[in-house]
């Protein structure tokens, strides 16, 4: 599969733990976005990163962090988890910095559920 | 600060009827604005950017800046269409920086 990846597909956990969710852009790709898609907020922007550094930040919160490795892969850790952090976490990629311009492709998701 | 209202939770017509799904925008600069759809168990992508002005799928959508809209039409529905809509707002430089905004969604249901 030459689009975006995401794993795992489903995580479930309890709060005050951590979890790491990972994405790898499709081939080519150097920019690589987050979004957290909840049933009350929709889907919100939380970062994105260009060819290792970060490009753009939206609602993160600083519980939460992300970086892209020289392989282009993302991860997006979540600590001190609470029950509100439950969503579906998305990750998008394209090929340029340039968010206006450039096509997102995004990933299947991680379902992220907090007990 | 921007932001991208999409009013209508779930539209619901039947298979050849007229659709428009609504999208406005609050935007202080130039805004490119994208639709993207998520067809059951499959995932995000895009069906249409402002830019480019063309149709895809038969889906067309015309930047309104007087009235700050950017609805989706199409003619005629098909079954195939039922899917759920968002659109979204690139964003502009906020620092520096491009903020996405995507609307909170519309589902829409074409009945045979």
């Amino acid at each position: 599969d030459s689009g975006v990846t995401q794993t795992p597909k489903h995580l479930i956990t309890a709060t005050g733990q951590r979890v790491t969710l990972r994405c790898s852009p499709r081939s080519g790709d150097l920019s690589v976005y987050w979004y957290q898609q909840s049933l009350d907020q929709g889907l919100q922007f939380l970062i994105q990163y260009y060819n290792g550094e970060e490009r753009a930040k939206g609602n993160i919160l600083e519980r939460f962090s992300a970086q892209q490795f020289p392989d282009l892969h993302s991860e997006l850790n979540l600590s001190s988890l609470e029950l509100g952090d439950s969503a579906l976490y998305f990750c998008a990629s394209s090929v340029g910095a340039s968010v206006g311009e450039e096509t997102q492709y995004f990933g299947p998701g991680t379902r992220l559920l907090v007990l | 600060a921007q932001r991208v209202t999409q009013p209508e939770k779930l539209l619901s017509v039947f298979k050849g009827a007229p659709v428009e799904l609504k999208c406005n925008y609050s935007y202080s600069g130039s805004p490119e604005l994208f639709w993207y759809v998520q067809y059951s168990r499959q995932r995000l992508q895009l069906l249409l950017r402002h830019i480019s002005r063309e149709s895809i799928k038969g889906f067309t959508a015309d930047l309104n800046k007087g009235e700050t809209s950017f609805h989706l039409k199409k003619p005629f529905a098909q079954e195939e269409d039922s899917a759920m809509y968002y659109c979204a707002l690139p964003g502009g430089p906020t620092g520096g920086s491009y903020i996405p905004t995507f609307g909170r969604g519309t589902s829409l249901i074409v009945h045979p």
